[in-house]
This record gives structure tokens, C-alpha cells and sequence, in this order.
């Protein structure tokens, strides 16, 4: 149990297109996702929290028109990184933690398997 | 503002060498300390979550354990597949989200 999903898996663009990833909970429902970003050899930083039919909720320092997040439903939230630059290439991990009340839910963050961009 | 601290930042052991991972963390009012292991290019697999001083959990060669400034992450005589850089992360008191530290990369040798 406990498993979440991320397409694609890796992706390569253009400086100025937009990419849009995906995060789904495959098997439990996802009352909130969180958006990470890491640098090579560094660790996890949060960028947002997205809770299902609201706004996202950004990191100081995040720009939220660029990092575009929707959470259209309890197993699936995306992130759209707008107009992408070279320097927006990372590996982007997202994590969903359980909806409240389920059996062993909570307070752990599940985390999927990553994207990683490369713009060009 | 919540700090997490991890050390060593890389360790090198032969397989059977048993040693220990620490992380010191200040955090108003911990609401849990997490505990998880990335392999590189993917994403951190959940290990432990500890919520208070004393707390100890297992899992095969791993054990962590938590006190009110640091948690340990023995492993004990690890095996090359116990490879990977681990990470802690402890809970803010008001929400969900997870202050990190910079990881501790584990390199066991046959």
C-alpha cells in the first residue's frame, strides 16, 4: 500500500514551453500532496502544499505563476512549470500523505518515484 | 526557525561494520521525526516515524532511535544493498510539512 505515482518520469523541453507532472495516490486517497524540488547532491526542498479543491499553499521564495499546481481530485495533483528556463532543471518529487481517519494515515508523507527536467 | 542537522555527511563501511547515523534537530513543539532511505534517482521510501524521547523502532538491520535533541540510525552489519543516502526529516507542530536535512550517503562494501 502506500504508493504514488509520477509521469513522466523524466523530460526533456525547450526553454520557453511549459511542462505539466503528475502525482497520483494509486491506492489510498490523498487529502494533501506536497511539491519537493532537489538539486544534484542536495536534499528535498518543499516548494508547495496542495490540498484537494483549494489553493496551493507556496514556499516563501516559489513563484506561484510559475510553478502552476492544480489538485483536481484526492489521488491526483500536477504541477505545470511554466515558460521552463535551463535553470528550472531538477528533479521534482511529489508526496501525499493519507486522508485523516484511515487506518495508519496522517502524518507520513509518501513519496513518488520523481521527474526529472532537463530544458534546454 | 526548525533546523536539521545530519552527520555524518557521507560513511563509508565494509559489509558486517555496524555504525550509526545521527540527526540533531531543533524544532518548536516535534510533532514527529521521520526516518527515510533514496536511492539515487528516485524518490525517499518511508522507513520509521518516531514521535517521542525513548521511542525506539526496527525494520531488518535498521533501528532508530529518538531522544529531545537527535535520533540515531544504527544499522546493523549492513550488506552493499543497504546503500543509499538516508534522510531525516522532522514534522512542524502546526502542519504537515517536513523540514529536511541534507542526508547521510551510506557506501557498504562486499
Amino acid at each position: 500500500g502506500a504508493v504514488v505515482s509520477q509521469h513522466p518520469s523524466r523530460v526533456i523541453c525547450k526553454s520557453g514551453t511549459s511542462v505539466k507532472i503528475e502525482c497520483r495516490s494509486l491506492d489510498f486517497q490523498a487529502t494533501t500532496m506536497f511539491w519537493y524540488r532537489q538539486f544534484p547532491k542536495q536534499s528535498l526542498m518543499l516548494m508547495a502544499t496542495s490540498n484537494e479543491g483549494s489553493k496551493a499553499t507556496y514556499e516563501q521564495g516559489v513563484e506561484k505563476d510559475k510553478f502552476l499546481i492544480n489538485h483536481a481530485s484526492l489521488t491526483l495533483s500536477t504541477l505545470t512549470v511554466t515558460s521552463a528556463h535551463p535553470e528550472d532543471s531538477s528533479f521534482y518529487i511529489c508526496s501525499a500523505r493519507f486522508k485523516p481517519g484511515l487506518a495508519g494515515g496522517g502524518e507520513t508523507q509518501y513519496f513518488g518515484p520523481g521527474t526529472r527536467l532537463l530544458v534546454l | 526557525e526548525d533546523q536539521v542537522t545530519q552527520s555524518p555527511e557521507a560513511l563509508r563501511l565494509q559489509e558486517g561494520e555496524s555504525s550509526s547515523l545521527n540527526c540533531s534537530y531543533t524544532v518548536s513543539g516535534l510533532r514527529g521525526l521521520f526516518w527515510y532511505r533514496q536511492d539515487p534517482g528516485k524518490g525517499p521510501e518511508f522507513l520509521f516515524t518516531l514521535y517521542s524521547a525513548g521511542e525506539e523502532k526496527e525494520k531488518e538491520r535498521l533501528k532508530a532511535t529518538l531522544t529531545k535533541k537527535e535520533s540515531f540510525l544504527h544499522i546493523t552489519a549492513p550488506k552493499p544493498e543497504d546503500s543509499a543516502t538516508y534522510l531525516c526529516a522532522v514534522r512542524h507542530s502546526n502542519d504537515y510539512k517536513l523540514s529536511f536535512g541534507a542526508g547521510t550517503t551510506v557506501t557498504v562494501r562486499a
